[in-house]
């Protein structure tokens, strides 16, 4: 069964990069069709998608964060990572990964979700 | 962008009764050359990741009990739960996939009357 992962600090001040890993289990993050993204979730707020890269290395990001979000895949390691820079206390969420079955489909599976806050 | 929004915000239903929650978007996510609804129904109950009720605005996910049912088409979209049970409390999200960015509604409280 597919399992997702989040792993990094949960703790950044501001101004600095936030960078999370997501490990894939039970499957290869490979797979031809699959996609994998990043969503985070503001403190009691909605959800918010990121990002998403294919295996290929293709990104796609929202364009309310594009300036400055970086998603890059490791596929020796079968894991995939996000970067934001320039963090500020607005960016103090839950951030989940998550697998696309394909390209302009719902996240089918999602990791249990890591805290991030930022403060000094 | 398109924007999903919910209604209502939280919404207080007695056990085995009906609990409708609805979805608009901002725009049209059907598209015309498949015929399908690009709408996806969530539940997230608290301290945990969303899990997948529905996807193409109808259609099941394994595993998923036959209470919850999604239709809709077009820019309105409903989800029912048919008789409602104390493990369906949660909150639930709509969200698109027709186009980036993928956009979810500000999610709808369900709680027992």
């Amino acid at each position: 069964q597919l399992q997702l992962q989040e792993s990094g600090p949960g703790l950044v001040k501001p101004s600095e990069t936030l960078s999370l890993t997501c490990t894939v289990s039970g499957g290869s993050i490979s797979s031809s069709s699959y996609y994998w993204g990043w969503i985070r979730q503001p403190p009691g707020k909605g959800l918010e998608w990121i990002g998403s890269i294919y295996y290929s290395g293709s990104t796609y990001y929202n364009p309310s964060l594009k300036s400055r979000v970086t998603i890059s895949v490791d596929t020796s390691k079968n894991q995939f990572s996000l970067k934001l820079s320039s963090v500020t206390a607005a960016d103090t969420a839950v951030y989940y990964c998550g697998r696309f079955l394909e390209w302009l489909s719902p996240l089918d599976v999602w990791g249990q979700g890591t805290t991030v806050n930022v403060s000094s | 962008d398109i924007v999903m929004t919910q209604s209502p915000d939280s919404l207080a239903v007695s056990l085995g009764e009906r609990a409708t929650i609805n979805c608009k978007s901002s725009q049209s996510v059907l598209y015309s050359s498949n015929n399908k609804n690009y709408l996806a129904w969530y539940q997230q109950k608290p301290g945990q990741p969303p899990n997948l009720l529905i996807s193409w605005a109808s259609t099941r996910e394994s595993g998923v009990p036959d209470r919850f049912s999604g239709s809709g088409s077009g820019t309105d979209f409903t989800l029912t739960i048919s008789s409602l049970q104390a493990e369906d409390v949660a909150v639930y999200y709509c969200q698109q996939y027709f186009s980036t960015p993928y956009t979810f509604g500000q999610g709808t409280k369900l709680e027992i009357k």
